[in-house]
């Protein structure tokens, strides 16, 4: 099992642009999580997704969107870019029904925005 | 008060020590926390869960103590690859990550 991957791994853009990135897990689980982590603000929960088809806001949903069209995919969106979005972000997965529980985490998109 | 607060050191402990750190929460009412690992520029990897019994794993203790209101982790007899940064996270019915106390082993 490949776990929990996330693409692209690193990516500037510039102010105004868009771009989706892409989580993709082969553990069959229900729920999965997308984050973002700032030096000194530690991780913080952008969107969640409770199962195919569903999505709901967590800390920091402003300026992006989720979907979560296929069970092993959760996809993050940045409309319109700004600095503020400088950040490193991590998708995560779990296998219950249990909002706080062990989570599987990808390996990070790294995004300046310049 | 935060929900979630860690003190983010560094911890600079010599190789061999015995190293405490503690998360505070804010919620009386919660029962289960967790204890991840990250090294530099990595993804979190889970160490331990916490529940009103308390965890141990080898070196690795942790504690929740609900008069007080945190979350402890104990690491014995520490070794070089200890050095990271732990996150706790909880309570459980949210996902409040606190931002992570840095430990830098010393040979």
């Amino acid at each position: 099992n490949a776990g929990v991957t996330q693409t692209p791994k690193f990516r500037v853009l510039k102010t105004g642009q868009s771009m989706t990135l892409l989580c993709a897990q082969d553990m069959n689980h229900e729920y999965m999580y997308w984050y973002r982590q700032d030096p000194g603000m530690g991780l913080r929960l952008i969107h969640y997704s409770v199962g195919e088809g569903t999505t709901a806001k967590g800390e920091v949903p402003d300026g992006y969107n989720v979907s979560r069209l296929k069970k092993q995919n959760f996809l993050l969106g940045l409309e319109s870019a700004a600095p503020s979005q400088t950040s490193v972000y991590f998708c995560a997965s779990t296998r219950t029904s249990t909002l706080l529980y062990e989570q599987y985490f990808g390996p990070g998109t790294r995004l300046t925005v310049t | 008060r935060k929900e979630v607060e860690q003190d983010p050191g560094p911890f600079n402990v010599p190789e061999g020590a015995t190293v405490a750190f503690n998360c505070t929460y804010s919620n009386s009412a919660s029962q289960s926390f967790f204890w991840y690992r990250q090294d530099c520029r990595k993804e979190p990897k889970l160490l331990m869960s916490v529940y009103s019994s308390g965890n141990e794993d080898g070196r690795f203790t942790a504690q929740l103590n609900r008069a007080s209101q945190y979350i402890s982790l104990l690491i014995r007899d520490s070794k070089l690859s200890d050095s990271a940064t732990y996150l706790c996270v909880g309570p459980d019915d949210k996902i409040i990550f606190g931002k992570g106390t840095r430990l830098h082993i010393l040979p």
